[in-house]
């Protein structure tokens, strides 16, 4: 499975914008980009995928490069609740007959905001 | 609807005996994952299920199992349990086996092996 590279920890202030950097440079042509965080105690929590293009829902935004060798998680305006671990995953799309359903999670970037 | 719902929450088990954990997915969802959390190793892919069958393994010895039922609920069991073992063991639903479908997670069950 194709790796990812993610900072070990970033910091942001409350209501500021956060930029978090993904690198995976041995992506294929048909691993899907997701994103997950999990808060203390809590389970992961689906945040956004994409493909190639830019993707937008009410979590975040996920801006992918053009040769999609990297990716950026963006909060648009980060909250105390936003203090959590984020893992930036590939995911193959499957071949004929065959799943490819596991996550394959890297550390993860411990994201800490700050009041 | 309801979301992932993952029982027993906490479990102690002293070394050697088995446990069984379940997992009930999100209502309609047939794929059905398992996952080991430590922090040691982070995150890890045990088992995923779909349709009643195991269609893909994880790096785990033959101690841990699972099993799907007709229902897409799922239970994972480990044998001759190891102090190792001891871990936060997470399961996650999603709709289809297609890999640009997100995954739904519980909240866990955490192990702990005396």
């Amino acid at each position: 499975d194709a790796k990812t590279t993610q900072p070990n920890s970033m910091e942001s202030n409350e209501e500021e914008p956060v930029h978090l950097p993904c690198n995976h440079s041995t992506i294929s042509g048909t691993d899907y980009i997701h994103w997950y965080r999990q808060l203390p105690s809590q389970g992961p929590e689906y945040v956004i995928h994409g493909l190639t293009s830019n993707v937008n829902n009410r979590m975040a935004s996920l801006a992918i490069a053009e040769d999609r060798k990297s990716s950026t998680l963006i909060l648009h305006r980060a909250t105390l609740r936003d203090a959590a671990v984020y893992y930036c995953i590939l995911r193959s799309f499957p071949s004929t007959g065959g799943s490819q359903g596991n996550l394959i999670f890297g550390k993860g970037t411990k994201l800490s905001v700050k009041p | 609807k309801a979301g992932v719902t993952q029982t027993p929450r906490y479990l102690i088990k002293t070394r050697g005996q088995q446990v069984t954990l379940s997992c009930s997915p999100i209502s309609g969802h047939r794929s059905v994952s398992w996952y080991q959390q430590t922090p040691g190793q982070g995150l890890q892919f045990l088992f995923e299920y779909f349709s009643e069958t195991q269609r893909n393994k994880g790096n785990f010895p033959g101690r841990f199992s699972g099993r799907q039922f007709s229902n897409s609920r799922s239970e994972m069991n480990v044998s001759t349990l190891e102090l190792g073992d001891s871990a936060l063991y997470l399961c996650a639903s999603s709709p289809r086996d297609r890999s640009n479908t997100e995954a739904f997670f519980g909240q866990g069950t955490r192990l702990t092996v005396v």
